[in-house]
């Protein structure tokens, strides 16, 4: 999974918690990205970075929140406010947000919401 | 909008077989397009991409793909399967006029049997 840190693996919530999804990368890589995966689906982008101290909206950014203090950290909170979180959440970054530029991912965390 | 499509949920070979994973894909400008594998309860590996020139890209793991611009495809493939390709496969596209972000085909399953 090539440098890049995601954690806790599993993850238990209750209906109305915040949780923050860890996000860690020591590739040097400008770009930051948060994807979810639900079953028989492809990925959907939540919230991505081109560089530190700025991110922007992927397609399903509703009840969802980010940050990018350090380049190498990439956080997401998942809000109550989130209709249905239940979902492996992958995290992957790129040396630049060009368009020529693969993506390398992180080993996914699962939210599960009791 | 650009737009990636998997037509196959699964394919089933028999090891030692050449295998096929289909992708179509529709952009409004000229397409980059990306394979990504992925195991169980992890996150996606890199396979190849195809940005321009040759129409046939060698990938990682002995893959390759075929990029058809007529037919708007970007075939995976593999002269002899193995058990180990048993995987989850995804097809990708990024095109300049959607702001350089991925989209992701519905991923199809590949079962490759002894």
């Amino acid at each position: 999974d090539g440098g890049i840190t995601q954690s806790p693996k599993y993850l238990f919530r209750k209906e109305g918690q915040n949780v923050t999804l860890s996000c860690e990368q020591n590739l040097n890589h400008d770009a930051m990205y948060w994807y979810r995966q639900d079953p028989g689906q492809g990925l959907r982008l939540i919230y991505y970075s081109q560089i530190v101290n700025d991110f922007q909206k992927g397609d399903i950014a509703e009840g969802y929140s980010v940050s990018r203090e350090k380049k190498e950290s990439f956080p997401l909170t998942v809000t109550s406010a989130q209709k249905n979180p239940t979902a492996f959440y992958l995290c992957a970054s790129s040396t630049g947000a060009g368009i020529y530029n693969e993506q390398f991912f992180g080993p996914g965390t699962r939210l599960t919401v009791l | 909008a650009q737009s990636v499509a998997q037509p196959e949920d699964q394919v089933n070979v028999a090891e030692g077989n050449p295998l096929t994973v289909k992708c179509t894909y529709s952009v409004s400008g000229n397409p980059y397009l990306f394979w990504y594998v992925q195991y169980p309860n992890r996150g996606l590996q890199f396979l190849l991409k195809y940005i321009t020139g040759d129409n046939l890209v060698k990938g990682s793991y002995g893959f390759e793909a075929e990029f058809n611009k007529s037919q708007t495809s970007f075939h995976l493939k593999k002269p002899s399967a193995l058990v180990s390709d048993s995987a989850l496969y995804f097809c990708a596209v990024r095109d300049r006029n959607a702001g350089n972000m991925l989209t992701f085909g519905g991923g199809t399953r590949l079962m490759v049997k002894p």
